[in-house]
């Protein structure tokens, strides 16, 4: 099956650093890439949509300036936490869609678990 | 925009019962996609079904099947029996072309299974 690989899986870094997220599609090229947030015992929020060689949507409330992503190719998409505090902890989850239809498949990677000391 | 409300916190089942967890969204769309995700302590996200809101047959996959009500706006998940592995979060989803083919989640519904 489709694989998302993500990494890595964990990551701790001191306030006012800045960490990146890689989120690779390795048996597929996906078209869209979308980005989670996830605080603990909480629901997915949609951070921003990712379309190869175009920049990202961010949802409303994400700054975009903190968030960067950038989504060079069909199998490569990176979240950099820009200038991380405390309150970025978090875990963050990528998905890839194969195509950019809502009905093309879905394949998750397995999350980041972000600490910012 | 379209929401996704799951009203039940937590939940809890006997091993080798039946349990359902509900679920109800609102949409003005006719054609979308409904699915629920299972969250084990791993945090890795698991498809454990999806629903064509077109199709009028209510999707299964082996112990799991859903209730869709499209009239209501309804999608409940019913676990047949139940697991201890089946212990995990769940989440219900919905995904539409309006939405930019987007997954839109419920709060989650935290299942525990008794032994």
């Amino acid at each position: 099956g489709a694989v998302v690989s993500q990494h890595p899986s964990w990551v701790i870094c001191k306030s006012g650093t800045s960490v990146k997220i890689e989120c690779r599609s390795l048996d597929f090229q996906a078209t869209t890439m979308f980005w989670y947030r996830q605080f603990p015992k909480q629901s997915l929020m949609l951070m921003a949509t990712s379309n190869e060689g175009s920049k990202a949507t961010y949802e409303q409330g994400v700054e975009k300036d903190k968030f960067l992503i950038n989504h060079a190719s069909l199998t490569l998409s990176t979240l950099t936490v820009t200038s991380a505090h405390p309150e970025d902890s978090s875990f963050y989850i990528c998905t890839a869609s194969r195509g950019s239809s809502y009905n093309s498949p879905l394949h998750f990677g397995n999350g980041t678990r972000l600490t910012v000391t | 925009a379209q929401t996704v409300t799951q009203s039940q916190p937590e939940m809890s089942v006997q091993e080798a019962e039946t349990v359902t967890l509900s679920c109800t969204y609102d949409t003005s769309e006719s054609d979308y996609y409904l699915f629920w995700y299972k969250q084990p302590p791993s945090r890795q996200m698991i498809l454990v079904i999806r629903q064509e809101a077109y199709k009028q047959q209510n999707a299964t996959e082996n112990r799991f099947s859903v209730n869709f009500q499209k009239a209501a706006k309804s999608f409940s998940l019913k676990i047949s029996d139940s697991q201890l592995g089946d212990a995990a979060m769940y989440f219900c989803a919905y995904r539409s072309a309006t939405s930019g083919s987007r997954l839109t989640f419920g709060e989650g519904t935290q299942l525990t299974v008794n032994p």
